[in-house]
């Protein structure tokens, strides 16, 4: 069975620094990556999706993948209190999610 | 397009009646999900269609649930007998069948007396 393991947290950054959420997975064949930020009460959003090794930049965002060592990372530059959710980490089409991991950025 | 639209909001029902909950996705994305969700957990997968074609069911899918696509627009989830177990958000779930990246819609919350 695919499992993705992720640390709950609470992660606590200072605001403008670097906030690093990392992931790892169980199945070798998995393909597809993805970050979804969560804020309380609300549904998961889409950040970052990954498909090959290496890293992939959107703004802020970071998302870092190695398949040898399977693990999925998340890097957030120059963090915001609106950053402050909780950070999902899913893989493959029917997406398997991880229980995510809380965020807190310090003003 | 204003993403993927869920309906009711909220859902406060007492065991053992049932409901139906109805998910509306982007109008182009062929592919849709369910997914249920409990406090500190991540979304867990319930099913998933293909058009009109429901092509997979997780084992959480118990015999009392049922989810049709029957036109292959919008989804309709049925939960027969609820249980008090059965309390979560349900999310609805839509994408492309060239991308995975799903977009979720903003969640049904049932609750069961």
């Amino acid at each position: 069975q695919k499992e993705v393991e992720q640390n709950s947290g609470p992660l606590s950054v200072p605001e403008g620094a670097i906030a690093s959420l990392n992931c790892t997975y169980s199945d070798r064949g998995s393909q597809s990556f993805f970050w979804y930020r969560q804020y309380s009460g609300k549904s998961p959003e889409l950040i970052m999706s990954i498909y090959s090794n290496g890293d992939k930049e959107d703004g802020r965002f970071t998302a870092q993948l190695n398949k040898a060592s399977q693990y999925v990372s998340l890097l957030i530059r120059d963090s915001q209190p609106s950053d402050s959710a909780t950070y999902l980490c899913a893989l493959d089409d029917k997406i398997i999610f991880g229980k995510g991991t809380r965020l807190h950025i310090l003003p | 397009d204003t993403g993927v639209s869920q309906n009711p909001r909220h859902k406060i029902t007492k065991r053992g009646q049932n409901v139906t909950f109805r998910c509306d996705p982007i109008s182009e994305h062929n592919r849709l999900y369910w997914y249920r969700q409990t406090l500190g957990q991540g979304p867990e997968f319930l099913t998933y269609f293909q058009n009109e074609a429901q092509l997979e069911k997780s084992r959480l899918l118990s015999d009392r649930f049922s989810a049709e696509r029957p036109k292959g627009s919008f989804s309709t989830l049925e939960i027969q007998r609820t249980e008090q177990g059965d309390s979560a958000m349900y999310l609805c779930a839509s994408s492309s069948q060239d991308y995975n990246e799903q977009f979720f819609g903003p969640g049904t919350r049932l609750t069961v007396l």
